[in-house]
């Protein structure tokens, strides 16, 4: 069974840009939860989806957004690039996702550097 | 607001120098608590999901363990390739410990 993937897996960009993050779950898999992984911070909660839905969100400013296709997919946006987002974006999928005691399984991460 | 804390941040051990990890949490009704491994510049591997107080889980040299306030994942005659960053979360799976950076040295 194929894993947790993520696109691109290195990005470089630079202020006031924005980009887009793409993640496709474990075959399966309804619940899409992403997260964001600094060395100061650690793995912070953005936000998850389930059924096209967001179902919960963490404490990150509208800049940051996501969505779910039909087919769980999902992508995830940051507008007006900070330097301060420059981190490791991880995606990580589940059966029924969070509040539940089903695994989540995470992706690769793709590594944003924002100069 | 559910608070999860690890500890040591760090640990060093000499090869098959064995040691614990700590979770520590408050979280109301927990149902469940996972421990993953991470490795540089990956995203976390699942390892274990306890469900209840009392539980054990065991995996080549790493057992966890969890009680009704804290969790530990005890690691046995631990070998260089052991040597990661273990992080704990309980099932709401939103709110991760910081996490114990391990090294194994030869």
């Amino acid at each position: 069974k194929a894993g947790v993937t993520q696109t691109p897996r290195y990005l470089i960009k630079t202020r006031g840009q924005q980009v887009t993050l793409s993640c496709s779950p474990i075959s399966g898999h309804r619940s899409v939860s992403w997260y964001q992984q600094t060395p100061g911070q650690g793995l912070q909660f953005l936000f998850e989806y389930f059924s096209e839905t967001q179902r919960n969100k963490g404490n990150f400013p509208g800049r940051f957004s996501g969505r779910q296709f039909s087919n769980s997919r999902s992508e995830m946006n940051v507008s007006t690039l900070e330097l301060g987002d420059s981190a490791l974006y991880l995606c990580a999928s589940s059966l029924v996702g969070l509040d539940y005691t089903d695994t989540q399984y995470f992706g690769p991460g793709t590594r944003l550097t924002v100069l | 607001e559910d608070q999860v804390t690890q500890s040591p941040e760090a640990l060093r051990l000499q090869e098959g120098e064995s040691s614990s990890l700590n979770c520590s949490y408050t979280v109301s009704g927990l149902r469940g608590l996972f421990w993953y491994r991470q490795d540089p510049g990956k995203g976390p591997e699942f390892l274990f999901t306890l469900y209840s107080a009392g539980e054990e889980k065991e995996k080549e040299r790493l057992k966890a363990t969890l009680t009704k306030k804290e969790s530990f994942l005890h690691i046995t005659a631990p070998k260089p390739e052991d040597s990661a960053t273990y992080l704990c979360v309980p099932y709401q799976k939103v709110t991760f410990g910081t996490g114990t950076k391990l090294q194994v040295i030869p």
